[in-house]
């Protein structure tokens, strides 16, 4: 079976664009989370998607939005890029309902 | 709310000597619990879980936890190191609502591993 996998694997803006990340869940899998992981921190909570809905928010501005599509896969896209959005940003599958989550590799991003 | 707390930024042990990295929870609501391994360049990989069966929680390559309620940990541990054992490791929260998908991370220990 297909892990998670996340495109692009590195990326770099400047301040004030937009970005789209995108992820494909494990087969099998119909939830997807999205993490930030700053620097030498600990992933924290951007959102989920269950039935191409979100379903659970963290403490995020409205810039930070996502799509879940059909397939399961999905999205991130945050707009008006600030320098702290510099972050690597993990996608996670599971079955909802479920309590273990499989992390793709992750795509990091750099705002100049 | 939840949270978790690391003691520890770094940990550094020789190679064939005990792992301990320390975990303790704060949750108004019986917690499942999460320890997670980074390698360098890669996402997270589960190493073990806690969901309210046994407290003595056996995981992969060799790792355990063990939850103590009366003192709000879970602590992990490996009773000898070996050098592919370096790298970043997380605890984590959820509760129980939601299917627990929604996890609180800690800030992570760096494990290094010395021969």
């Amino acid at each position: 079976e297909t892990g998670v996998t996340q495109s692009p694997t590195h990326l770099i803006k400047t301040r004030g664009q937009q970005v789209t990340l995108r992820c494909s869940s494990q087969s099998g899998h119909n939830t997807v989370s999205w993490y930030q992981q700053a620097l030498g921190q600990g992933p924290q909570f951007i959102f989920q998607y269950y039935r191409e809905e979100e379903n659970g928010r963290g403490n995020f501005p409205p810039r930070f939005s996502g799509l879940q599509f059909p397939n399961y896969s999905s999205e991130l896209n945050v707009n008006a890029l600030e320098l702290d959005d510099s972050a690597l940003y993990l996608c996670a599958s599971s079955l909802a309902g479920a309590n273990v989550l499989t992390f793709g590799a992750g795509s990091r991003l750099t705002v100049l | 709310a939840q949270s978790v707390t690391q003691l520890g930024s770094h940990v550094s042990v020789s190679e064939g000597a005990l792992v301990l990295l320390r975990c303790n929870y704060s949750s108004s609501v019986p917690p499942y619990l999460f320890w997670y391994v980074q390698y360098p360049n890669q996402g997270l990989q589960l190493l073990l879980k806690y969901t309210s069966a046994a407290t003595l929680v056996k995981g992969i390559n060799g790792f355990e936890a063990e939850f103590k309620k009366s003192e709000t940990s879970f602590h992990l541990t490996k009773p000898s190191a070996h050098m592919r054992d370096a790298a970043e490791y997380f605890c984590a929260v959820s509760d129980r609502g939601g299917g627990g998908n929604k996890l609180t991370f800690g800030t992570g220990t760096q494990l290094k591993v010395e021969l």
